[in-house]
């Protein structure tokens, strides 16, 4: 059991150029989110998913584009990269909850992203 | 909107203190929760604790304790004896009752703690 996932661990970019990053999950969990980590701005939200096929903005959405086509899976793609960007970006997953509300978020290792 | 703020950024203690970090949210819900991490040196985030908004216990695990104070929109965590593993950053977050689905976090800019030996 790997809980989840995130590849690649480290990435440089160019201004402009586009990539993927993928997030994976093997504890069957609904809901995928994705997040960036800047210094002293704790974690925010990018974009976030509630089951297969469904996405929703977070608080920082713009740049980034989503989608999750399996439940396991849920990638997050930079199409034309900015120095803005730099950051540290992390997965969640957590289960769809017995109760309505916020549950437990595991969080992938991170993937550190440099735009030059 | 929801609003975590974490005001200490940075604690420096000598190993074996008790240290208390402190939380404060703004939500306009009356059902939320409120979660505490670590983030370690080696950057991944390791959940403490959950806590829901109609819940005003105090817990203790080990060392750690949490106050939930709804009166104050406080949720603070203090480590007793402290030790050096206990250097990291500590976020504090909210979470939202939304119904349909969970709609992510809400982070405070969190709080590095250093344990001085």
């Amino acid at each position: 059991n790997a809980g989840v996932t995130q590849t690649p661990k480290f990435r440089v970019l160019k201004t402009g150029q586009s990539m993927t990053l993928l997030c994976a999950q093997d504890m069957n969990h609904e809901y995928m989110y994705w997040y960036r980590q800047d210094p002293g701005m704790g974690l925010r939200l990018i974009h976030y998913s509630v089951g297969e096929g469904t996405t929703a903005k977070g608080e920082v959405p713009d740049g980034y584009n989503v989608s999750r086509l399996k439940k396991q899976n849920f990638l997050l793609g930079l199409e034309s990269a900015a120095p803005s960007q730099t950051s540290v970006y992390f997965c969640a997953s957590s289960p769809l909850s017995t109760y309505r509300g916020s549950g437990e978020q595991y969080f992938g290792p991170g993937t550190r992203l440099t735009v030059t | 909107a929801q609003k975590v703020t974490q005001a200490q950024t940075e604690i420096s203690v000598v190993e074996k203190e008790d240290v208390t970090l402190d939380c404060v949210y703004e939500t306009r819900d009356t059902t939320y929760y409120l979660f505490w991490y670590k983030q370690p040196p080696s950057g991944e985030l390791v959940f403490l604790i959950r806590r829901n908004s109609f819940d005003e216990q105090n817990e203790i695990s080990g060392r750690y304790s949490w106050n939930f104070q709804k009166s104050t929109s406080s949720f603070n965590f203090t480590i007793t004896a402290s030790q050096v593993v206990d250097s990291a950053v500590y976020f504090c977050a909210l979470g939202r009752d939304s119904g349909g689905g969970a709609d992510g976090l809400t982070f405070g800019k969190g709080t590095h703690l250093i344990i001085q030996p």
